[in-house]
């Protein structure tokens, strides 16, 4: 199971910080992603992080302004935003993959979480 | 980045009938290809991985198939549960890339 937590309404410019509890499966075995869908759109991938932590990987619209994260003792996922854009307002969703070290298969998602950036 | 070119954006059919909807790579990606279905208001499900591989519990009426670049998602009987937008998404190169997504309806 994953539940994500964090979104809300924020300013341009400014931080949010989004969190997926995970449960039912060995943590530090998979990778996990964000994906987010802006409103009426289709699914873009945003982020992930490898299994073991150590590898981290973003699409170019976000790097330097996002940071994946994960703490294995709280079975958690962190997405910290920084910088926001009013173009980052979407659904995020936290995504295990099937594999443990790269973006690959997206076999279980959590219930997303809104983010709106506006002023 | 790869492109991902899907199509129809839309569809409307009857209950029963094979609904067909395809995805096109911008360049070869091998079979690194899924399919989602996302229903209204919820959270994507992965039916289909490596472009054909059925994931366990999804109805055997859902099935993938590939041709090169293009690759093809078909519903061999549509049930009124299957209303849903589908997406294609390829796992060959970083950036992880969907489809536009097809929006099938009841007609």
């Amino acid at each position: 199971q994953l539940v994500e937590s964090g979104g809300g309404l924020v300013q341009p410019g400014g931080s949010l910080r989004l969190s997926c509890a995970a449960s039912g499966f060995t943590f530090s075995t998979y990778a996990m992603n964000w994906v987010r869908q802006a409103p009426g759109r289709g699914l873009e991938w945003v982020s992930a992080i490898s299994g073991s932590g150590k590898t981290t990987y973003y699409t170019d619209s976000v790097k330097a302004r996002f940071t994946v994260s994960k703490d294995k003792s709280k079975n958690t996922l962190y997405l910290q935003m920084d910088s926001l854009r009013a173009e980052d307002t979407a659904v995020y969703y936290c995504a295990k993959d099937t594999i443990g070290s790269y973006p690959c298969s997206f076999d279980y998602w959590g219930q997303g979480t809104l983010v709106t950036v506006s002023s | 980045d790869i492109q991902m070119t899907q199509s129809p954006s839309s569809l409307s059919a009857s209950v029963g009938d094979r609904v067909t909807i395809t995805c096109q790579a911008s360049q070869d990606i091998s079979n690194y290809l899924n399919w989602y279905q996302q229903k209204p208001g919820k959270a994507p499900k992965l039916l289909i991985y490596d472009a054909s591989i059925l994931k366990t519990g999804v109805p055997s009426r859902f099935s993938g198939s590939e041709s090169g670049t293009d690759f093809t998602f078909t519903i061999s009987s549509l049930q009124p549960e299957d209303i849903a937008t589908y997406y294609c998404q390829q796992y060959d190169k970083l950036p992880v890339t969907f489809g536009g997504g097809t929006k099938v309806e009841i007609k």
